[in-house]
């Protein structure tokens, strides 16, 4: 069965320093990947999205960006986080293409001070 | 860019009442997804339509997609305890996954 592991699941971070937010999938192959962040008690903005290795689609401007180094790991990172970056974020991936559901993983919750 | 708007972004409801939450998005859509979270959860996939007037059921949730693909509603009947949550759509189009805001659903006991 398909499993998507994300973490770390918590982190509190000052204004300015860097961020690495992991996601790995197992038990699929190709997977679409996303990026999404929610503020609290707001909706869903995608951030990223990949269909393949290398492939990055970015939806918002910002001092955030993506990877994807294999076909079922995808990072988020910053160089330099603004106390505006702080939110829960989401990994998912899907199978298929144009359709099929969305399967989540926990969620990483970022605090910037 | 696509937006997909959904409204009331807040509803509180005595139990046993009914719900009903509405999106519209500014493009036409694949699909439209509906998906619930719970307080402190993430997103969990509800259903999928795909098909122009699409309706389906759920125990007591009826899905619609509009006629051109451009809005979807969801209904809870006789809403419950277990019901509370943030119900979002997310609005489909080629790789893109748009969630609208949510809607936010507060029971009354």
């Amino acid at each position: 069965s398909q499993t998507i592991h994300q973490w770390p699941a918590t982190l509190v971070q000052p204004v300015g320093s860097p961020l690495s937010l992991e996601c790995t999938v197992e038990g699929t192959s190709n997977p679409n990947l996303y990026w999404y962040r929610q503020a609290a008690g707001r909706g869903l903005q995608l951030l990223f999205y990949s269909v393949g290795i290398g492939q990055i689609s970015s939806e918002v401007p910002q001092n955030l960006s993506a990877s994807r180094p294999q076909d079922r790991q995808f990072i988020l990172s910053s160089k330099k986080l603004l106390l505006s970056d702080s939110g829960f974020y989401l990994c998912a991936w899907r199978g298929g293409r144009n359709t099929g559901e969305l399967f989540f993983g926990e969620g990483s919750r970022l605090t910037v001070l | 860019g696509q937006q997909v708007m959904q409204i009331p972004q807040y509803q509180h409801v005595q139990e046993g009442e009914d719900f009903t939450t509405y999106c519209n998005s500014s493009t036409t859509l694949s699909n439209i997804q509906w998906y619930k979270q719970r307080p402190g959860g993430h997103p969990v996939f509800l259903i999928q339509l795909v098909k122009s007037g699409e309706v389906k059921k759920q125990k007591r949730l009826t899905f619609q997609f509009g006629e051109a693909k451009k809005n979807s509603s969801l209904h809870i009947t006789a809403t419950q305890t277990t019901d509370v949550g943030t119900y979002f759509c997310a609005g489909n189009r080629d790789d893109k996954i748009i969630f609208g805001k949510g809607t936010r659903l507060h029971i009354l006991p």
